[in-house]
């Protein structure tokens, strides 16, 4: 099946450990999005991709960085993770017909940091 | 500046009648709507949508009705049923790729 998958489900780290999230699909999807979400709170668009083209939300801390090495992956780096980190990080991908246009997106699992 | 606002958080139905889920929005520029369903522990479920060239849109026991007059959204689920149980989330779009999402309804069904 296509898919959306995001590892490591549960990710623990220390405050100021650098830690990286990945996604992968199998969708071809040629945009893929990377979302914050906290407890009772909407999903947070930190930055997407649209092919190779890096967006970056203007909220988003400098904290967060991404990269995309393929049309299948994607990756969140969290530099120095704060206590304020802790959240469930959601990836996207959706495949809109043009760079004016959204479609809808897809999400993985999500993926469960704790910052100790 | 909140521009999709899903007021209740939360509502209890009762198995077989209709669950409604409302979304209220400001931005007059949205032209794709969209329900996303979750549950614990995973990400959002894509559900339905409508564009703003519709006033409804329906697919099995779910129902969304647009009404871009009042910038008002709703899901109906009928019958409900326990597995629907969840959190819903409503989220619209402008173009340009992006969602704007709702703080989401947690909907409980009971037996």
């Amino acid at each position: 099946d296509a898919m959306v998958i995001q590892n490591p489900r549960y990710q623990v780290t220390q405050f100021g450990k650098p830690v990286t999230l990945s996604c992968s699909q199998t969708l071809n999807h040629n945009v893929m999005y990377w979302y914050q979400q906290k407890s009772s709170q909407a999903p947070k668009l930190l930055f997407h991709y649209y092919d190779k083209d890096f967006n970056n939300e203007a909220d988003t801390p400098d904290n967060f960085q991404s990269r995309r090495p393929n049309t299948s992956f994607c990756f969140l780096d969290i530099r120095s993770p704060g206590l304020g980190d802790a959240a469930m990080y959601l990836c996207a991908t959706s495949a809109p017909t043009d760079v004016h246009s959204t479609d809808t997106q897809y999400f993985g699992p999500g993926t469960r940091l704790t910052v100790l | 500046d909140q521009q999709v606002k899903q007021n209740s958080p939360s509502l209890s139905v009762q198995e077989g009648r209709i669950s409604i889920l409302n979304c209220d929005y400001t931005n007059s520029m949205f032209d794709y709507f969209l329900w996303y369903k979750k549950y614990p522990a995973e990400g959002p479920t894509f559900l339905i949508s409508i564009s703003s060239i519709k006033d409804k849109n329906e697919d099995g026991r779910f129902t969304v009705f647009l009404n871009k007059s009042a910038k008002h959204l709703s899901l109906h689920i009928v019958p409900s049923q326990p597995g629907d149980s969840a959190v819903y989330f409503c989220a619209a779009s402008a173009g340009a790729q992006k969602l704007v999402f709702g703080q989401g309804t947690r909907l409980t069904i009971n037996p």
